[in-house]
């Protein structure tokens, strides 16, 4: 019963380190999300999957890339990392359109 | 002016006590409506969705108006366990996005 899985759940890098966090889901849901949270702020929609096969930006997409590599996974890199991507990053994943998400325990980044 | 907006709180209440909290949203084509709760530094749970007729899940009962274009969560015979942040989500438009407040903080004391 793993829902959404996330890995990394901590990481520490130096500025301008690049590393990707992993993102799976085993529900067969069809839409895939990565958001930010930072302390005291709502989720914040960096990059999001419709469908296997796209990706689209969300609210704060600089600094980072996606890759829907299957329906399963949805991965988010960070070429080059700064301090101000210092963050929660949770991702979630849908089923259908007018459906909730679930989400994923968590990756807490900090960068240095 | 936000999609979805929250009073922060926090709500601080006795254990046992109702608490009732509203969230408004700004587009009057929403369609879908759900609560979440977060934990303290842990990921967002759905807690129940909301339909057009309001809905009840043991303690906790959500309302739809549109008219007003606001949702309810009403909280009854709280527990410590309650003590959470709460998150209203709106689905609006025909992309694949949710619309995320930035939730209300209820406490629960003893």
């Amino acid at each position: 019963n793993a829902g959404v899985t996330q890995t990394p759940k901590f990481q520490v890098l130096k500025t301008g380190q690049s590393m990707t966090l992993q993102c799976a889901q085993d529900m067969n849901h069809n839409s895939m999300y990565w958001y930010r949270q930072d302390p005291g702020m709502g989720l914040r929609l960096i990059y999001y999957s419709a469908s296997e096969g796209t990706t689209d930006k969300g609210e704060v997409p600089n600094g980072y890339n996606v890759s829907r590599l299957n329906k399963r996974e949805f991965s988010l890199r960070l070429e080059s990392a700064a301090p101000s991507q210092t963050s929660v990053y949770f991702c979630a994943s849908m089923p259908y359109q007018y459906q909730p998400q679930h989400f994923g325990d968590g990756t807490r980044l900090s960068i240095l | 002016r936000k999609e979805v907006e929250q009073d922060p709180g926090p709500f601080n209440v006795p254990e046992g006590a109702t608490v009732a909290f509203n969230c408004t949203y700004s587009n009057s084509a929403s369609q879908s409506f759900f609560w979440y709760r977060q934990d303290c530094r842990k990921e967002p749970k759905l807690l129940m969705s909301v339909y057009s007729s309001g809905n009840e899940d043991g303690r906790f009962t959500a309302q739809l108006n549109r008219a007003s274009q606001y949702i309810s969560l009403l909280i009854r015979d709280s527990k410590l366990s309650d003590s959470a942040t709460y998150l209203c989500v709106v689905k609006t438009g025909n992309d694949y996005k949710l619309s995320f407040g930035a939730g209300t903080t209820v406490t629960v004391r003893a």
